[in-house]
Formats: structure tokens, sequence, C-alpha cells
């Protein structure tokens, strides 16, 4: 079974930075599972950050960027605001159709 | 504007079954793959579905495998959801998603409708 993985919880001061990464049991994370980032705050739907490892949706701020770290991948939040305080979550396509998200980073801006 | 409008949402008993539809507007929905994406009560979110364009290459969650099924409707611009042999742990929020890319074939979730609940319990 394939596991997506995420860090449960960070913490930013304002205007810091902070990277999130992601991934899976299955070895390194790579552009071929077109990583996916969303936002959720409590209530709402979730809101899309990044598709296919790097690409902004629309509206996004350009505080927010995509990319391959090593062998995972990666959101950076580039001088964190209060209202990026939220859930994270990443999204990879593990092949066969099949996609599978990660259990969410919950982040704190204090 | 892209709008995705779930309906069909509410409390069944376990063994139940329920149909879930999004109705798209604001783009060529017989363009983009969609996806159905769950949320459980204060967990995280879960992939349950997708579809291509065509309706004709679906995929499951492992979860949902032989009990739901979904389909859309390319002239009437909607995305079902049928949900059979319901369980408890199938308590969620229900969202429909649009594909980012207008292939027809799925790289990924953008737009997000805003979901319905569906609650099993007898």
């Amino acid at each position: 079974q394939t596991v997506v993985t995420q860090e449960p919880s960070f913490s930013v001061s304002p205007g810091g930075t902070v990277t999130l990464t992601c991934g899976w049991n299955s070895g390194s994370v790579s552009t071929t599972e077109y990583p996916a980032w969303y936002q959720q705050t409590p209530g709402q739907p979730p809101r899309t950050l990044i598709y296919n490892t790097n690409i902004r949706s629309s509206g996004v701020p350009d505080r927010f960027s995509g990319f391959i770290l090593g062998n995972r991948a990666a959101l950076t939040i580039t001088g964190a605001q209060t209202e990026d305080e939220s859930h994270y979550y990443c999204l990879l396509y593990v092949g066969g159709g099949i996609w599978v998200f990660g259990g969410g980073t919950k982040l704190t801006v204090l | 504007e892209v709008q995705l409008l779930e309906s069909g949402g509410g409390s069944v008993q376990p063994g139940g079954s329920l149909r879930l539809s999004c109705a798209a507007s604001g783009f060529n929905f017989n363009t983009y793959a969609m996806t159905w994406v769950r949320q459980a009560p204060g967990k995280g979110l879960e992939w349950v579905s997708v579809i291509n364009a065509n309706g004709d290459s679906f995929f499951y969650a492992e979860s949902v495998q032989g009990r739901f099924i979904i389909s859309r409707d390319n002239y009437r611009n909607t995305l079902y959801l049928q949900l059979s042999s319901l369980r408890a742990d199938d308590t969620a929020v229900y969202y429909c998603t649009k594909d980012w890319h207008p292939s027809g074939s799925t790289f990924g979730p953008d737009h997000w409708g805003q979901g319905t609940l569906v609650s099993v319990s007898s």
C-alpha cells in the first residue's frame, strides 16, 4: 500500500520562510508523480496552490512555490503571513490511475 | 468562472445507497478529467475516484473499489458518484474537482466545489 508522508506540524514566524515536504514509501518523488499542494482552513473546501510540481494555480501569491527537494516534493512559503496558518496537503500520482494524499501538515504562524 | 456544485448528500443507514451529482459550469466540461475527493470529519483529504473526459476510463481508491461507481454526462455537464453498500467510515464531505489540464486525462485537481455531506449511521 502506498503511503504519502508529510510533516504533521510546522511553525513559522510572520515574515519567515518555511518549507513543507512530501514523500512516499515507493522511493523518490519526482515530476512524474505530478505533485500538487492544497491549502485548507477549517470549514472551507481545499484551495489549490500548486500543481504539476511547480505551477501556481490562478490567483495564488508568488510567495508560494513548489519544487523537488532531494527525494521529496516541497512547498516553500517565503514571507509567511498570518493568513497562511492552515492545513497543507500534498497529492501524488502513484500509478495505475491512482492518486494518494498525504496526511497533511498543520502550519502555525506565530 | 468555473463553478462546481455538488448535491445528493444526506443521511443513510449502513448498507444503503446514494447518488451524488456535481453540476459543472464555466468551462468545457467534456475536455477535462474529473475527480471525487472526500474528507471524514476532523480528518485529512482522501482521493476517491477519477474519470477521464470521455467517460471511458476510471479508477478508484481501494477503500471504495467495488462499492462506488463514477460516471459523467457530458451533455448535461454533470459528474456523478453512485455510492453503494455504505459503511460508517464512508461518512465524509465529498468534493467534486476539475483537473487542471485540458487533455482529458488526469494530471491533478485544480478547481474544487463546496462539497456535500454524506452521513452513514443507524
